[in-house]
């Protein structure tokens, strides 16, 4: 089966600039993360939907930062305006479905956002 | 969640076994223990997980202490390929929130 899609793979902004990634994924997974991994740490969640809607957005700048989920597949994580902390990578993983004993995320390779 | 504490980093020779440990001792009876690990530039990858027994697949093996306060992930014959950091993170069976959290892992560097 194919894995998670994200894009770009890497982007290098000005700080108050904009940015867009892009995730894809697996195909029927009905949930969605997204989490920031800034360098020597470990990733911390973002944002998680189910199908389209939102589980748990209680760490995400929502002054700065956006996302959706049209149509409970693809997804789009939005900064603006970029800040020179936001230099990090931005990971997306899928899961089959929430009700699930084991639920085993899976993750693309990421999206690298440099911020000068 | 309760809260896990893993060594910083720990070094293993190839074709050896890397024993990584991992204490989790506010774990609760409906909490599973995770393994993901993230290798250089790449997103974290599962490995396996297990709530009460002993577990093995093609990739590692589980050992969950009987009181379950601790385990140890055991990758059998390390390889290059197996340098990475690796997390151990423990989460409800059930509820309506899945999402796993992070914390620092373990930077296993396996040596030629």
């Amino acid at each position: 089966e194919a894995g998670v899609a994200q894009s770009p793979r890497y982007k290098i902004i000005e700080k108050r600039q904009s940015v867009a990634f892009w995730c894809n994924p697996i195909s029927g997974h009905a949930t969605l993360y997204w989490y920031q991994q800034i360098l020597g740490q470990g990733p911390k969640l973002l944002i998680q939907f189910q199908n389209n809607g939102v589980v748990d957005d209680s760490q995400l700048p929502k002054d700065r930062f956006s996302a959706e989920r049209l149509k409970g597949v693809d997804s789009t994580l939005k900064i603006q305006p970029a800040k020179l902390e936001d230099s990090a990578v931005y990971l997306c993983a899928s899961s089959p479905r929430q009700n699930s004993g084991a639920n085993v995320l899976t993750f693309g390779a990421g999206s690298r956002l440099t911020v000068l | 969640d309760a809260k896990t504490t893993q060594p910083t980093s720990m070094d293993c020779a190839e074709g050896r076994a890397a024993n990584l440990p991992c204490n989790h001792s506010t774990i609760s009876g409906n909490e599973y223990v995770y393994w993901y690990r993230q290798i250089h530039s790449q997103g974290p990858q599962y490995i396996i997980h297990g709530l009460k027994n002993n577990e093995t697949n093609e990739m590692a093996s589980l050992i969950i202490t009987e009181d379950r306060k601790s385990s140890t992930l055991i990758l059998p014959h390390a390889t290059l390929r197996d340098t990475a950091v690796y997390y151990c993170i423990v989460r409800p069976v059930g509820g309506s929130n899945y999402k796993l959290t992070f914390g620092k892992g373990t930077l296993l560097t396996v040596n030629p």
